[in-house]
């Protein structure tokens, strides 16, 4: 089962424009971390943020989390090409296993 | 800089063969994760290990999947027999410190399975 459904389900934007990715999870959580994974690759951590931050920056990654509303958004600023990718939320529970969302495709074109 | 090392990248097989996969994580990381990821979909966490010990594997179909750690380092993950719906990237992560201090997990580049 996925803790996780980000939304949109895919994205295309243009370089130098920003990218915006939301996460809604089902149950109260301890952290929540944003992962990126280029196809056919393993997985790269970019992001953790815990149930008691509001917002955490790393470069040009925006992390917010609202856990009234039980959801996190990411955004990437002034997106490059290499920005290609798919982007996975992924929250836990106390001592429950981290559990993956569906994933965002980001496409940006040149 | 230090890596989770899978083998083997690929691997095509018949319904019905063993298949294994090999993970070594990083230096000193005592948690070891395996999951499946299918195509479009976001990983699922089959076997999470602590040291040489399960932590947590109820999403594990043991019928056919074992996984094994056996000195709490490097770990092996079999299918037998495979069948078609096991083609999917079997993914091994690694995080330091204790299992419920969910934080940061490393992955290595995965293991790409077709059955066919």
């Amino acid at each position: 089962s996925q803790q996780g459904e980000e939304d949109p389900q895919a994205l295309s934007i243009q370089e130098g424009e920003n990218a915006t990715m939301n996460c809604s999870y089902k149950t109260s959580i301890n952290n929540l971390q944003w992962y990126r994974q280029n196809s056919g690759r393993g997985l790269v951590h970019l992001i953790l943020i815990r149930s008691n931050e509001r917002e955490k920056h790393s470069g040009r990654l925006r992390v917010t989390l609202d856990t009234s509303k039980k959801s996190s958004s990411l955004l990437i600023t002034a997106s490059r090409a290499a920005d290609t990718a798919s982007y996975f939320c992924a929250a836990s529970r106390n001592t429950d296993k981290l559990i993956f969302g569906t994933g965002t495709r980001l496409q940006v074109f040149p | 800089e230090a890596e989770v090392a899978q083998s083997p990248r690929y691997k095509i097989t018949e319904k019905s063969q063993a298949v294994a996969f090999w993970c070594d994580p990083i230096s000193g990381h005592a948690t070891l994760y395996w999951y499946r990821q299918i195509l479009g979909q976001g990983p699922e966490l089959l076997v999470q290990f602590q040291d040489e010990s399960v932590v947590d594997d109820s999403q594990l179909p043991k019928d056919r999947f074992s996984a094994e750690r056996l000195k709490g380092v490097d770990s092996t993950l079999k299918i037998q027999p495979a069948e078609l719906g096991d083609s999917a990237m079997y993914l091994c992560a690694s995080s330091e410190g204790e299992w419920w201090l969910t934080g940061e997990l490393f992955f290595g580049e995965g293991s790409r399975l077709t059955v066919l």
